[in-house]
């Protein structure tokens, strides 16, 4: 069974930093490209990031471009997101997604990182 | 603002078929394919759609996808109750050079 979990959420003031993490298991890690997708309170999907499956490739959403950096350890089946300079309106659900264009698309259950003073 | 536009919300009776739409543009729903995500709050989002109309294994033929131009569409035929949720769309945007959702569709079963 494929499985993503996140871990490293939590509270952060404004400025701070936190890295949160990815762990697949029951398929090839190795095999995929991986995305972050996040969900503000209230407010709708958005994608993030994405890195391709050597993490040579990597691609952001312009609100985190040069705060947040991705990458990836394919022997350890995981993924990282080092989260920078964080700002309120970086509070939100993070979500680890596997291929999310195509079909074997799979979704974490997600991680909650609040920024506030 | 999302460079996509969806309806806030859409309902129907039990039975009945829903049509959402997503209108992009020409750097994005023009040049790309387009998927459709389902989600439940307090659940993980999954996909419905995927490549324009292609299901994913699981997902029930009620769902069906279909793109135009710089439009697309999902359809729920034989609306079920359990099919209460919010549905996105999402395209690559080559201008912007990452994946775009569109704002979400709220479905309501009456």
């Amino acid at each position: 069974e494929v499985q993503l979990v996140e871990s490293g959420g939590g509270l952060v003031q404004p400025g701070g930093s936190l890295r949160v993490s990815c762990t697949g298991s029951g398929f090839t890690f190795s095999d995929y490209w991986m995305n972050w997708v996040r969900q503000a309170p209230g407010k709708g999907l958005e994608w993030v990031a994405n890195i391709n499956e050597d993490g040579n490739e990597q691609a952001f959403v312009g609100s985190v471009r040069g705060r947040f950096t991705m990458s990836r350890d394919n022997a350890r089946n995981s993924l990282y997101l080092q989260m920078n300079n964080l700002r309120a309106e970086d509070t939100a659900m993070y979500y680890c997604v596997r291929d999310l264009s195509g079909g074997s698309c799979s979704w974490g259950q997600g991680i909650l990182v609040t920024v506030s003073s | 603002q999302s460079v996509l536009t969806q309806p806030p919300s859409a309902s129907g009776t039990p039975g009945q078929r829903v049509t959402i739409s997503c209108s992009g543009s020409s750097s994005n729903i023009g040049k790309k394919t387009v998927n459709w995500y389902h989600h439940l709050p307090g659940t993980a989002p999954k996909l419905l759609i995927h490549t324009s109309n292609q299901r994913p294994s699981g997902v029930p033929d009620r769902f069906s996808g279909s793109q135009s131009g710089t439009s697309a569409s999902l359809a729920i035929s034989g609306l079920q109750s359990e099919d209460e949720a919010d549905y996105y769309c999402a395209v690559w945007d080559v201008s912007l050079n990452g994946f775009v959702f569109g704002p979400g569709t709220k479905v309501t079963v009456l």
